[in-house]
């Protein structure tokens, strides 16, 4: 059962490039999450897709977008990739955030450095 | 604004010396309480969810207790096996209810 699947693990980027993480699961989830983590900060929430077909912004959302290609899958695309934008970033998903007990499970993370 | 607060940033202990890690939250109302595990060049690991003031849950040598302010993850006789970033998330009744994660506290048990 292998859960949250992230691709690539490592990544190294120039200032400019573009790049796609990808994201899947396998627990028939209905919602999916993408999140940053730097050193200090802890996690914190870039986009979040309830449910297939719908997106929404989190609390770090400027220089990425987002693709929930179908129920499995959840994208993150970096456009121009920014030294600020060094980070390891987690993938997650739930059975459904409206549930009470809405555990999250999460990826083994992209580490991802922007030079 | 839902607000987590985790105390110490980190924490060291002997093998067998019981401590407790603290999480404080403001929320507008509690929706539930999470502790997460993550241990290093990994994602966190779910380990329990409180909803309700005087609620507690133990696993092994873990107990995670809940007031109407905090919530303390109790070690009891760690083992360096326990070494790892504890992290805790609120979800409050308003909002995307989505939880908001605390900085985490890393723990390191030397044998």
């Amino acid at each position: 059962n292998a859960g949250v699947t992230q691709t690539p693990k490592f990544q190294v980027l120039k200032t400019g490039q573009s790049m796609t993480l990808q994201c899947a699961q396998d627990m028939n989830h209905n919602s999916m999450y993408w999140y940053r983590q730097d050193p200090g900060m802890g996690l914190r929430l870039i986009y979040y897709s309830a449910s297939e077909g719908t997106t929404d912004k989190g609390e770090v959302p400027n220089g990425y977008n987002v693709s929930r290609l179908n129920k499995r899958e959840f994208s993150l695309r970096l456009e121009s990739a920014a030294p600020s934008q060094t980070s390891v970033y987690f993938c997650a998903s739930s059975e459904d955030q409206l549930l009470a007990k809405n555990i999250q499970y999460f990826g083994a993370g992209t580490r991802l450095s922007v030079l | 604004e839902d607000q987590v607060t985790q105390s110490p940033e980190a924490l060291r202990l002997q093998e067998g010396e019981s401590s407790s890690l603290n999480c404080s939250y403001t929320v507008s109302g509690l929706r539930g309480l999470f502790w997460y595990r993550q241990d290093p060049g990994k994602g966190p690991e779910f380990l329990f969810t409180l909803y309700s003031a005087g609620e507690e849950k133990e696993k092994e040598r873990l107990k995670a207790t809940l007031t109407k302010k905090e919530s303390f993850l109790h070690i009891t006789a760690p083992k360096p096996e326990d070494s790892a970033t504890y992290l805790c998330a609120v979800r409050s009744v308003g909002g995307s209810y989505i939880p908001t994660f605390g900085r985490g506290t890393s723990l390191i048990v030397h044998p």
